[in-house]
């Protein structure tokens, strides 16, 4: 069965930092991997995909790197703001059903 | 932002009672999915659908059954709520046709609280 587990639980680090936050997963046999940001009571925004074939994606600040086959993924974040505190997932992506298995995240605060 | 809501967004409900809930996409994707959010839990896939018709369970399915009659409706249904079923529950949506340029990526619903009292 497949494990995504993602550290550290919780983060905070003062404003214009870059921070990294890391995902591992048990299975290297997955199609994609995908980073989402979640604000308190709301649902999950789609961040970065990484097809299993690539080894980065970067988007603005954002940089999402994949090692299938050691089984890690890191999230980057450059010049972090406090528009930035939020809690981070990653999940990835297996099966015939191309379900998500998610982590269970990363709370990050920003302090201003 | 994908075109996909949930309705209703909240649902306070008795237990032993029936809940249905409603996930509709505009984007015409194949794969629909059912997750449900708690704490200490993470995000759990329930149900989801490969196409009209086609359903098949996920991880945790007991308790909870779906149907899909259209491309764009998916719809949950709790035969007899528990209280063991309140949570946050999300609708996915994901193309595996590589149209979009992200072949298999899942886009999130608004998510729905439900209350089992």
């Amino acid at each position: 069965k497949q494990e995504v587990t993602q550290i550290p639980a919780a983060l905070s680090v003062p404003e214009g930092e870059n921070l990294v936050l890391n995902c591992s997963f048990t299975d290297s046999a997955i199609y994609n991997l995908q980073w989402f940001r979640q604000d308190p009571g709301k649902g999950l925004t789609s961040l970065l995909l990484i097809q299993s074939s690539q080894r980065e994606q970067t988007s603005g600040r954002l940089n999402a790197s994949l090692d299938k086959s050691s089984g890690r993924s890191t999230l980057y974040i450059a010049a972090s703001q406090p528009g930035d505190s939020a809690t981070y997932l990653c999940a990835v992506v297996t099966g015939s059903a191309r379900q998500l298995t998610f982590g269970s995240g990363t709370q990050l605060t920003v302090l201003p | 932002d994908a075109g996909i809501t949930q309705s209703p967004r909240h649902k306070v409900t008795e237990t032993g009672t029936p809940v249905t809930l409603r996930c509709h996409q505009t984007e015409n994707h194949r794969y629909m999915y059912w997750y449900r959010q708690d704490p200490g839990h993470g995000l759990r896939l329930i149900h989801y659908s490969y196409g009209v018709k086609d359903t098949d369970k996920g991880e945790v399915s007991d308790g909870y059954s779906v149907s899909r009659s259209k491309t764009e409706d998916f719809l949950l249904t709790l035969e007899s709520a528990t209280s063991s079923q309140t949570s946050v529950y999300f609708c996915a949506i994901s193309d595996s046709s590589g149209r979009t340029g992200s072949y298999n990526e899942q886009f999130f619903g608004p998510g729905t609280r439900l209350t089992v009292l």
